[in-house]
């Protein structure tokens, strides 16, 4: 079975800098999808970003990149110019690309960001 | 806004009561989903829709029944619940079962 890691309970950042947040995974599968998804305090669960594993590139949305090292089964993600409204929970999550119940989302356990003025 | 409405935003019920959560979706999506999110736990799924079918069931209690009316609506019914119960339950929806799925605020849920 999957699993998601997230070993980084806590995280802390002053304004405008940029903050790497950490995630493993365990998969047997060589083809699936990973996320970021991030809670604010608003509780809406929004989506990050994404990124499908036989792509080489990573991928980017405006300030928010992910480094994607398949071999080492690592997906961290970045925030540069770090904002207020950028703190918030953020979980990574990892789906099959199959359908039916192999094709849940597992998340892990979460990282709390905190942003600094 | 992400076009996923749950209602309501907190529920406070006894052990006793009878309650039901509701979730409603204005994407066109044809699958929705229920999770639980209890304090540092990953979020666990709970149930799938499919098509109005249901596809899943992670081992859930039977205290929890879940509905779902049409593509667009789906319940959570709630009896004789456990102190244990208490947390956020959030509902998505996707495009598909591989579709990318969107979240709703979620349903703060405190069993006295």
């Amino acid at each position: 079975a999957q699993t998601v890691t997230q070993s980084q309970p806590e995280m802390s950042v002053q304004e405008a800098e940029t903050v790497t947040l950490s995630c493993t995974y365990d998969t047997s599968e060589s083809d699936y999808y990973l996320f970021w998804y991030k809670q604010p305090p608003s509780r809406q669960m929004i989506l990050v970003i994404r990124q499908e594993a036989y792509k080489q590139q990573n991928a980017t949305e405006n300030r928010f990149s992910v480094n994607f090292q398949k071999a080492a089964k690592s997906f961290s993600l970045k925030i540069s110019d770090s904002q207020l409204g950028d703190a918030a929970m953020y979980f990574c999550a990892y789906r099959s690309p199959y359908g039916g119940s192999q094709g849940n989302l597992i998340f892990g356990k979460g990282t709390k960001l905190s942003v600094k003025p | 806004e992400t076009g996923v409405t749950q209602t309501p935003r907190h529920l406070v019920m006894g052990m006793t009561n009878k309650k039901s959560l509701k979730c409603e979706q204005h994407l066109g999506h044809n699958a929705m989903y229920w999770y639980k999110q209890s304090a540092k736990k990953p979020l666990e799924l709970m149930f799938v829709y499919s098509l109005e079918e249901r596809v899943e069931n992670n081992s859930v209690p039977s205290r929890f029944s879940p509905e779902c009316p049409n593509s667009s609506h789906l319940f959570l019914h709630l009896h004789t619940l456990q102190p244990e119960d208490s947390a956020l339950y959030l509902c998505a929806s996707s495009q598909g079962l591989s579709g990318i799925q969107y979240f709703g605020a979620g349903t703060r849920l405190s069993v006295l």
